[in-house]
């Protein structure tokens, strides 16, 4: 199983409202991203979790709170987004620590912020 | 720091023939991994190919093969008999053997035309 699962798909949300975007991965891997992604540009680091430890966060606003309840799962909880925070969040795992070192990605949640 | 660049930010090939983009970086280390992904329209982003900065051999897989000069810190990938499938963003990534995070490029956007 070489699967990322993201959800949800999409999400409309409002500037006051508060949600939540799930990951998960059954792979064993631990390592752990959260991408922004604009159309037609390349995916922007936020945060990166290391053995459920974050372990990179690419100065990414308040407003983004990531969580790494286990091994197997990435939560990242939105509220008072913007309409420029309109993006596709992508996740992402590696092993982490040994190779093969890539990322594998999940097919990402489009968020729009009206 | 590290950076990658991709110059070619959209590219057209007709259906069969052979397509190279090109990537060249940036860096300091010697121990590293290039990657190229493929992320096809509303897709899911994939990984083609995975080239490790210490093996001399070039990577193939299939259709991808990569052109690796490390003195040049060149990392091209070349497509053959390409397919109407092949249509997508294209982002050549960095990663250093010590880190877990990625650096990407632009991307190239790769339109196979029949």
């Amino acid at each position: 199983d070489t699967e990322v699962t993201q959800t949800p798909k999409h999400l409309v949300m409002g500037m006051t409202n508060k949600k939540s975007l799930k990951c998960e991965q059954h792979m064993g891997h631990r390592a752990m991203y959260w991408y922004k992604q604009k159309a037609k540009k390349p995916p922007e680091l936020m945060f990166v979790y290391s053995y459920e430890k974050l372990s990179i966060n690419e100065s990414v606003p308040s407003r983004f709170s990531p969580e790494c309840p286990n091994s197997s799962l990435l939560n990242l909880h939105l509220h008072a987004l913007q309409p420029e925070d309109s993006a596709l969040y992508l996740c992402a795992s590696s092993h982490g620590q040994k190779h093969p070192y890539e990322q594998y990605f999940g097919p990402g949640t489009r968020l729009t912020v009206t | 720091a590290q950076t990658v660049t991709q110059s070619q930010p959209e590219m057209s090939v007709q259906e069969a023939e052979t397509v190279t983009l090109s990537c060249t970086y940036d860096t300091s280390e010697n121990n590293y991994y290039l990657f190229w992904y493929k992320q096809p329209p509303s897709r899911q982003m994939i990984l083609v190919i995975r080239q490790e900065a210490y093996k001399q051999q070039n990577a193939t897989e299939n259709r991808f093969s990569v052109n690796f000069q490390k003195a040049a810190k060149s990392f091209s990938l070349k497509i053959s008999d390409s397919q109407l499938g092949d249509t997508a963003m294209y982002f050549c990534a960095f990663m250093i053997f010590t880190g877990n995070q990625f650096y990407f490029g632009t991307g190239t956007s790769l339109t196979v035309i029949p």
